[in-house]
Parts: C-alpha cells; sequence; structure tokens
C-alpha cells in the first residue's frame, strides 16, 4: 500500500532552518509530484509548494518563495522541504501529500505530519 | 489571490445530511477535492473531481457544485463522521477553503 512516512518532530531556534523528509513507498516515486503543506496550531491547512520528483521541478507559493526550498533522492523514493528563516508563525504540524495525478493538483495520500516547535 | 469561503461550523443530527459548503468565483468550472481531518490526524481524501470517492470512502459521501459554490454531502451522518471539513481547487497555487467543523448533535 501507498505509504508517506516523515520525519520525526523538531524544535529549532528562532533564524534557523528546519529540513523535514518523506519517505514513499508502494508506489512510483517519480510517477507523482509532491506537494507539502502546512497547519498552525488551530489553524486551517497552508499549501507551501510541490516538487516533481522525475525532474526536480518546483513550484512554490507566493507566501514562500525565498524562503523554502523542495527537493528529493530518487535513489531512496524520499522528498524533503527546508524552511529558513524562522519564526513563531512558522510553529505548525508539516505534511507531505502525494499528488492524485489527474493535473488538477489534489493529495490522495497524506504522510502522518511532522511538528515544528521553534522556540529560543 | 484566489479565496474559497466555508462555513466554520455545522451541526447535525445522526441519520440526517450534512451539506458542507464552499463558495468560490466561478468554482463550477474548477476541479475541488474535499478533506476530512479528525483531531490530531493528517487529513483524508474524500472526494474529488465531480463526485469521485477513493477506495474505502463511504458512498454517504458526495460532491456537487454550480457557478459559485461547491457542496460535499455526508448522509445518514455518523458520529464518526464528526471532523473537520477542507475544500481545495487550483488557481495557479493549491487553495484550501478555511475549514467547516462538523458536530454530529
Amino acid at each position: 500500500q501507498v505509504q508517506l512516512v516523515q520525519s520525526g518532530p523538531e524544535v529549532k531556534k528562532p533564524g534557523a532552518s528546519v529540513k523535514v523528509s518523506c519517505k514513499t513507498s508502494g508506489y512510483t516515486f517519480t510517477g507523482h509530484y509532491m506537494h507539502w503543506v502546512r497547519q498552525a496550531p488551530g489553524q486551517g491547512l497552508e499549501w507551501m509548494g510541490w516538487i516533481n520528483p522525475y525532474s526536480g521541478g518546483t513550484k512554490y507559493a507566493q507566501k514562500f518563495q525565498g524562503r523554502v526550498s523542495m527537493t528529493r533522492d530518487t535513489s531512496i523514493s524520499t522528498a524533503y522541504m527546508e524552511l529558513s528563516g524562522l519564526t513563531s508563525d512558522d510553529m505548525a504540524v508539516y505534511y507531505c501529500g502525494r499528488d492524485e495525478g489527474s493535473t488538477s493538483w489534489g493529495v490522495d495520500v497524506w504522510g502522518q505530519g511532522t511538528k515544528v516547535t521553534v522556540s529560543s | 489571490s484566489y479565496v474559497l469561503t466555508q462555513p466554520p461550523s455545522l451541526s447535525v443530527a445522526p441519520g440526517k445530511t450534512a451539506r458542507i459548503t464552499c463558495g468560490g468565483n466561478n468554482i463550477g468550472s474548477k476541479s475541488v477535492y474535499w478533506y476530512q481531518q479528525k483531531p490530531g490526524q493528517a487529513p483524508v481524501l474524500v472526494v474529488y473531481g465531480i463526485s469521485g470517492r477513493p477506495s474505502g470512502i463511504p458512498e454517504r459521501f458526495s460532491g456537487s457544485k454550480s457557478y459559485n459554490t461547491a457542496t460535499l454531502t455526508i448522509s445518514r451522518v455518523e458520529a464518526g463522521d464528526e471532523a473537520d471539513y477542507y475544500c481545495q481547487v487550483w488557481d495557479g497555487e493549491v487553495v484550501f477553503g478555511g475549514g467547516t467543523k462538523l458536530t454530529v448533535l
């Protein structure tokens, strides 16, 4: 079955960077785009961008341009999201999600989430 | 930027029908996705496209849309349907609605 397993919780200081991984199994990694979505405590879902695992091409939400980087390692079927310049506003659960493949850009399978805490 | 508007909350008695709306300019021309999220869990896709359902999602969940409104309909509501529900479209970026908290009375 399709699985997306994310790395564990992170605690970072303001101004630092965080890198979250998303290891996939059960499907062809390069056949589906990967989205990253975050959710601040008590808030809704916020899209950060996607990566095309086949080409490495990316599209980032305008809000995160210049601060986010999405990469992948096809040899281990893993996607990564790195966010720099962390502030308390970046405290959230970060999710990876597999694009469902219809070019309408929806997520059909989600990772379990990675909690990022920003604290001095 | 494109905005999707959902009611913050909706309460429905068990066995009744819940209709969760998602308003957006010309949303009828877009593919709409609906997600269910229970506390402490990742979202789950429940409806996509016109009224597609991933495997494992009950037929009680269905979607529809008109020019400016998309609707998620949950028939014969059960206690286990209590959750937050989000609509989502693509408009140059992925856009989520603010979410609707469904309470089963």
